[in-house]
């Protein structure tokens, strides 16, 4: 089974509506990530979490919300999506670094398509 | 702020050709370095990193090395194949104690059989 899952891989939905996506993992790490992808652009990231009490936004937060339900799982909304929303989206996640730098682990994205 | 700058592409190669993508990067104090690849349909790997100058990061064929006095992280490989076909992705650790990647455009490689 793979570390980091990510539901659903693919969705579509039209403008206004609230949506979420979740993003789970067995690696036992407690910082997550949500990034998103648009071509030419590379990743960006929206908000990470280094704990469960521990939300922060990152170079594109606006107009996304987030929830750490647990250390294992990290959702992300569109609390009124909109066309420039649509994206591919990747959840990431860290050991504590204890020195430095830890690698970061990535889902397999889910793909979004704002009407 | 950090940035990451790669060369654009897509970059098409024939199969065992020599491979270069460039990479330079923008940074305070001393990130640590990385390249990602990405599969069709996959999420990112993390394919080597550099965590401080004249480090050399390899893996697969791979090799990048972590050039300070030029801020550069090139990707080569000697001889690629078509399974090397993906979105290779440079990367810089950023803020406070590196916990947050900034990362370049990516870059396109087609390898033809």
């Amino acid at each position: 089974d793979a570390d980091v899952t990510q539901t659903p891989r693919n969705r579509i939905t039209k403008t206004g509506k609230r949506i979420m996506l979740e993003c789970s993992q067995t690696k036992g790490h407690d910082r997550m990530y949500w990034y998103r992808q648009d071509p030419g652009l590379g990743l960006r990231l929206i908000y990470y979490s280094f704990d469960v009490k521990d939300i922060n936004k990152g170079e594109i937060s606006d107009g996304y919300s987030v929830s750490r339900q647990a250390q294992a799982k990290f959702s992300l909304s569109l609390e009124s999506a909109i066309p420039n929303q649509t994206a591919l989206y990747f959840c990431a996640t860290s050991a504590r670094p204890l020195a430095g730098y830890e690698t970061q682990y990535f889902g397999p994205g889910t793909r979004l398509l704002v009407l | 702020g950090d940035s990451v700058t790669q060369m654009e592409g897509p970059v098409t190669l024939s199969e065992e050709a020599f491979l270069t993508i460039n990479c330079t990067y923008t940074a305070t104090g001393y990130p640590s370095l990385f390249w990602y690849v990405q599969y069709p349909g996959e999420g990112l790997q993390l394919l080597l990193k550099a965590t401080k100058a004249d480090d050399k990061g390899s893996n697969k064929g791979f090799e990048a090395t972590y050039r300070k006095e030029t801020t550069s992280f090139h990707l080569e490989k000697g001889s690629v194949q078509v399974s090397d076909s993906a979105v290779y992705f440079c990367a810089l650790s950023a803020g406070e104690y590196g916990n947050k990647l900034v990362f370049g455009a990516g870059t396109i490689l087609r390898v033809k059989s």
